[in-house]
């Protein structure tokens, strides 16, 4: 099956500090993953779509200056947070489009950010 | 733009028994996908089942079954033979097909389902 793999699982970071969370497709070629944001007992909201090769696409109201993505192989995109603040903290999933573009989405198993 | 609606905020069932959670969504496109994933408390989402708006027959596997109805825009999942394993949060998801939106999910606001023994 698909794997995603997410690093790191859970992460404290000072105020004012930037964090790399990276996303990894371990046996497929992903041109496409995408960014989610999910806050305690509630959904998974979309902040953005990574393509390999090109600038992501941000989602309304996210700020792509403090959440930076780079999507730089087919097998890797990251998320940094830049100049974290406790409002950052979440948690933050990736999920992997294979190349083939079938129609299912392959989840990381998550990062938990606390930023204090 | 599509929106997923899950009115059931929780739900609780006993252990071996029947629980159904609801899920309606808006949408103009004719051709998409709907999906129910886990999120046991280890927050790994799972998927659970997948349904193509195309097919009239509903999605099945083994203690888990849909009833979608696409004019209603309404897709609920059953859960027969209810287990304590089962207790997670259930979110429904839609995916428009084609082309670059394969892969971009809209969920729901999901639902906290508890098996108690």
């Amino acid at each position: 099956g698909a794997v995603v793999s997410q690093h790191p699982s859970w992460v404290i970071c000072k105020s004012g500090t930037s964090v790399k969370i990276e996303c990894r497709s371990l046996d497929f070629q992903a041109t496409t993953m995408f960014w989610y944001r999910q806050f305690p007992k509630q959904s998974l909201m979309l902040m953005a779509t990574s393509n390999e090769g090109s600038k992501a696409t941000y989602e309304q109201g996210v700020e792509k200056d403090k959440f930076l993505i780079n999507h730089a192989s087919l097998t890797l995109s990251t998320l940094t947070v830049t100049s974290a603040h406790p409002e950052d903290s979440s948690f933050y999933i990736c999920s992997a489009r294979s190349r083939q573009g079938m129609a299912e989405a392959f989840f990381g198993q998550g990062t938990r950010l606390t930023v204090v | 733009a599509q929106t997923v609606t899950q009115s059931q905020p929780e739900m609780s069932v006993q252990e071996a028994e029947t629980v159904t959670l609801s899920c309606t969504y808006d949408t103009s496109e004719s051709n998409y996908y709907l999906f129910w994933y886990k999120q046991p408390p280890s927050r790994q989402m799972i998927l659970v089942i997948r349904q193509e708006a195309y097919k009239q027959q509903n999605a099945t596997e083994n203690r888990f079954s849909v009833n979608f109805q696409k004019a209603a825009k309404s897709f609920s999942l059953k859960i027969s033979d209810s287990q304590l394993g089962d207790t997670a949060m259930y979110f429904c998801a839609f995916m428009k097909a084609g082309g670059t939106s394969y892969g971009k999910l809209t969920f729901g606001q999901g639902t906290i389902l508890t098996v108690h023994p």
